[in-house]
């Protein structure tokens, strides 16, 4: 039984670029959560996908967007990319009804900003 | 707001000494809280826990967390280091009830010296 897998596992960028991260869920998952880990920092949320549509979002410009397909797998988009924006992308799925159920993460996409 | 501290940044433990990972929380509800533990360039594993049942919450490979409402306080144990427990740990609360997001401690790097 696949984990969260994610793809690319490395990308380089130059600023001003756009950058599109997928990721596909936990088989019996439909939720998805994307989560960037700076340098040296935790985890901070990005948004939340379940059934096509995002339901929550954290702390994070429009340049920041996502989509998630029938089949319950998700895209993070990122447009005219910074320096800052480099860091380790995490994608988490989990299952919709299940109470306070644990969140299963993926290894991460590295995105370099240069 | 809830939000989690982990109180050290660096923890350094000899082989086959216990281990003590310290982390507080805030929350204006009863919380969820983990513990995940991350290794280099890897994702986030889960390593246990606690959702409102037994305040001593055991996890995977011997570590194990004692939640203690009138101290806030969510600290992970294990008897006995291994060269293996050597990564970053992350204290995590989330929202009551549900998987919308995981707010993260800064982490705390464990060194297990030989």
């Amino acid at each position: 039984d696949a984990g969260v897998t994610q793809s690319p596992t490395h990308l380089i960028k130059t600023r001003g670029q756009q950058v599109t991260l997928r990721c596909s869920p936990k088989s019996g998952h439909d939720t998805v959560s994307w989560y960037q880990q700076a340098l040296g920092q935790g985890p901070q949320f990005i948004f939340q996908y379940y059934e096509e549509e995002e339901r929550q979002r954290g702390n994070f410009p429009d340049r920041f967007s996502g989509h998630q397909f029938p089949n319950y797998s998700s895209e993070l988009n990122v447009n005219a990319l910074l320096l800052g924006d480099s860091a380790l992308y995490l994608c988490a799925s989990s299952p919709q009804g299940q109470n306070n159920s644990p969140l299963h993460f993926g290894n991460g996409t590295r995105l370099t900003v240069t | 707001a809830q939000s989690v501290t982990q109180l050290d940044s660096h923890v350094s433990v000899s082989e086959g000494t216990p281990v003590l990972l310290r982390c507080n929380y805030s929350s204006s509800y009863s919380p969820s809280l983990f513990w995940y533990v991350q290794h280099p360039n890897k994702g986030l594993q889960l390593l246990l826990k606690y959702t409102s049942a037994a305040t001593l919450v055991k996890g995977i490979n011997g570590f194990e967390a004692e939640f203690k409402k009138s101290e806030t306080s969510f600290h992970l144990t294990k008897p006995s280091a291994h060269m293996s427990d050597a990564a970053e740990y992350f204290c995590v609360v989330s929202d009551v009830g549900g998987t919308y997001k995981y707010i993260f401690g800064t982490g705390t790097r464990l060194k297990v010296l030989a």
